[in-house]
C-alpha cells in the first residue's frame, strides 16, 4: 500500500512569491491536514480537511490555504510568502474514527520550503 | 489553552541504558494521545495511540503508558537505532485537530 506523497520535495522561493505543495493520500483514506515544522515551533496545525471540506483550521494568516479534491489529493498555498515561512510542510492522511480506526496520521516525508 | 510539552528536550543514553521519556498535556478535551518516531529528513511515523488513563501500549523496547494529566514512553534497552526525535500528539475532543509536543531528540551511543 503506497503511503503518502508529497510533492515537491525541496524548494526555493524568494519573498513575496507565492507557493503551491502537493499531498496525495493514502489509498481509501479521506482526512487529509497539514502541518508546518519548524525547529522552534515543531508542528504547527495548518488546516484539515475531509470530502473536500475544510472542518479545522490553525492559527496562521488568511495567506495559508488549501483545497481538497474529489479523489481525496490535496493543495496546500501560501501567497506572499514571507523569510519566516520557511520551514518543513507536512501532510498527513487518515482513515479517521470510523470502522474500529484509531485516528492515527500518517505523514508523508515533507516539502521543504526556503525563502531567501 | 490545550498544550502539550515534553521533556527532556534532548536525551542521550548508552546502548543498553533503559530511560523514560515525558509527555505532559493540558487540554480541554482529549480524544486519543499519539506517540510517533521521527528520522532526520522524514515524516513523522505513528507508534502508538493511548486512550484511556491506565492504558499501556508495547512495540519491541518501547512501552507507552498514559494518566490523566502524562504519557511515558518507557525504552528498554535501547540500541543505536532508536535514534530519533520522539513526538507525542493529542487530538482533541470535538475537534479533527492535534497538537504536537515539540519532541525528544534521543541519541543511543554504541
Amino acid at each position: 500500500k503506497a503511503g503518502v506523497t508529497q510533492t515537491p520535495r525541496y524548494l526555493i522561493k524568494t519573498r513575496g512569491q507565492q507557493v503551491t505543495l502537493s499531498c496525495s493520500p493514502i489509498s481509501g483514506h479521506r482526512s487529509v491536514s497539514w502541518y508546518q515544522q519548524t525547529p522552534g515551533q515543531g508542528l504547527q496545525f495548518l488546516f484539515e480537511y475531509f470530502s473536500e471540506t475544510q472542518r479545522n483550521k490553525g492559527n496562521f494568516p488568511g495567506r495559508f490555504s488549501g483545497r481538497q479534491f474529489s479523489n481525496s489529493r490535496s493543495e496546500m498555498n501560501v501567497s506572499t510568502l514571507e523569510l519566516g515561512d520557511s520551514a518543513l510542510y507536512l501532510c498527513a492522511s487518515s482513515a479517521g474514527l470510523a470502522g474500529g480506526n484509531t485516528g492515527e496520521l500518517f505523514f508523508g516525508e515533507g516539502s521543504r520550503l526556503t525563502v531567501l | 489553552e490545550d498544550q502539550v510539552t515534553q521533556s527532556p528536550e534532548a536525551l542521550r543514553l548508552q546502548e543498553g541504558e533503559s530511560s523514560s521519556l515525558n509527555c505532559s498535556y493540558t487540554v480541554s478535551g482529549l480524544r486519543g494521545l499519539f506517540w510517533y518516531r521521527q528520522d532526520p529528513g522524514k515524516g513523522p511515523e505513528f507508534l502508538f495511540t493511548l486512550y484511556s488513563a491506565g492504558e499501556e501500549k508495547e512495540k519491541e523496547r518501547l512501552k507507552a503508558t498514559l494518566t490523566k494529566k502524562e504519557s511515558f514512553l518507557h525504552i528498554t534497552a535501547p540500541k543505536p537505532e532508536d535514534s530519533a526525535t520522539y513526538l507525542c500528539a493529542v487530538r482533541i475532543s470535538g475537534t479533527y485537530k492535534y497538537i504536537f509536543g515539540t519532541g525528544t531528540r534521543l541519541k543511543v551511543l554504541a
